[in-house]
């Protein structure tokens, strides 16, 4: 595929469950960014992979949020226990270098009940 | 704190009329900015970007503007077409590992 793709593209989840999203990034992109965008809002920053190595985890709001990118491709953000505030739609991006143009999947919505 | 902010939460136009979409920014060491679409259902799409060292940069049928004096950003979109409808962000970026920081966005309807 050309771009980047996010599965599920839906995901509804009880109170208390445990939750993986999966990205796919545009091949050979270095740079993965996950961000979560909640309802009427803009995109806020999860967490950021050069390769597969993750540089910054400084918008994961609690310890119940983990993201890897093990051999540097493909990337899997885990929410445990999930709450009803982690509904919202989670965002993944690839970009071919730090600061280069960055380019979005489609998301995934979470609902939590 | 750092944000990045827009002046109008709605926009409503006419067709073939040009379209004005504002941002106003507060870090003034962020040196990287982009506009992005998002229709309903789909991740943003980039538009257009300009970087610190410039104050304007045209593409197809869009300019972006930026005054760095107010730090303000402003996205044209000339000829809007029903196409068009869609919630605009503004973001920057100033760190070296480039995420993104996003405003609330605007929402832009095209009337026919």
């Amino acid at each position: 595929g050309a771009g980047v793709s996010q599965s599920p593209r839906y995901k509804v989840a009880k109170r208390g469950q445990d939750v993986a999203l999966r990205c796919d990034p545009i091949s050979g992109h270095v740079s993965l960014f996950w961000y979560q965008q909640a309802l009427g809002q803009g995109p806020e920053f999860l967490t950021y992979f050069q390769n597969e190595a993750q540089l910054d985890k400084s918008g994961l709001p609690s310890d119940r949020f983990f993201a890897e990118r093990p051999e540097g491709s493909v990337s899997t953000l885990k929410i445990q226990r999930t709450q009803q505030e982690d509904s919202a739609v989670y965002l993944c991006a690839s970009s071919l270098k730090d600061d280069g143009e960055q380019y979005f999947g489609p998301g995934t919505r979470l609902t939590v009940t | 704190g750092e944000s990045v902010g827009l002046h109008l939460p709605t926009l409503s136009v006419q067709e073939g009329d040009n379209s004005i979409i504002n941002c106003a920014y507060s870090n003034s060491a962020s040196d990287y900015f982009i506009w992005y679409k998002q229709e309903s259902g789909k991740g943003p799409q980039f538009i257009i970007d300009i970087r610190s060292n410039m104050d304007k940069r045209q593409g197809q049928r869009v300019t972006v503007l930026l005054n760095k004096t107010v730090k303000h950003l402003s996205l044209q979109i000339a000829a809007t077409q029903p196409g068009d409808s869609a919630v605009y962000f503004c973001a920057e970026a100033g760190g070296s590992q480039g995420n993104l920081i996003f405003g609330k966005g605007t929402k832009l309807s095209v009337k026919p």
